[in-house]
């Protein structure tokens, strides 16, 4: 198995654009999360997915942020409209009931 | 709410040292705890997962061990090199919290040649 896939790797864009990072969970891995790394606050958790189906979002900063999981290979972290505080690492990872947890090698995001 | 702690948040050492990373969590209702290193710039790289259930997890150089009851986790790596020069996490997955991993603040590591 290839991992945890997230693309693209680097983006960089303007304040105001809309920006979307996608992931790819391992394969038979029921559950998917996103989560946001910065200096400040570490890691966080942003949102997650049981069997395609959000199950709490509680960390989602805003609106602005949203994230579907549209089948089971396939999941899109959406920011619209993208602000300079969004600047951060932002990491998938997949994982089953009984296992831990496997991240992908993130998507370095700078708004400027 | 589960919270985890490690110390030291920073620790240098020589190389070929034996040394002991520490996690702390409150909530000792877990199913399992996983350490990760994360190298500057990249990705968690998953190193050892303790169930519940098992009181050690042992990788090579590393051995990770789990106190359920006390609420704590040592990584012990043997004879450091530089190569394990990187910030190092604890993470625990909370019963009654979905699948959802509690992470601590990570213990960065420097061993120097």
């Amino acid at each position: 198995d290839a991992g945890v896939i997230q693309s693209p790797r680097h983006e960089v864009t303007e304040m105001g654009q809309e920006v979307t990072l996608r992931c790819k969970p391992i394969s038979g891995h029921d559950y998917l999360f996103w989560y946001r790394q910065t200096m400040m606050r570490g890691l966080e958790l942003l949102i997650y997915f049981n069997n395609n189906v959000p199950i709490d979002d509680s960390g989602m900063p805003e609106d602005r942020f949203s994230a579907k999981m549209p089948n089971a290979s396939f999941s899109t972290l959406k920011i619209q409209p993208s602000e300079p505080r969004d600047s951060a690492v932002y990491f998938c990872a997949s994982s089953t009931s009984n296992y831990g947890y496997t991240f992908g090698s993130g998507t370095r995001l700078t708004v400027v | 709410k589960q919270e985890v702690t490690q110390i030291p948040a920073a620790l240098s050492v020589p190389e070929g040292e034996n040394l002991v990373l520490n996690c702390s969590f409150t909530d000792s209702a877990i199913y399992n705890l996983q350490w990760f290193r994360q190298d500057p710039g990249k990705g968690l790289t998953s190193l050892l997962l303790i169930q519940s259930s098992q009181r050690e997890q042992t990788s090579g150089r590393l051995n990770a061990s789990l106190d359920k009851s006390s609420g704590r986790s040592t990584l012990y790596i043997a004879a450091s090199q530089p190569g394990d020069s990187a910030t190092y996490l604890c993470a625990v997955r909370v019963i009654n919290a979905g699948n959802m991993l509690t992470f601590g603040g990570g213990t960065r590591l420097m061993v120097k040649p």
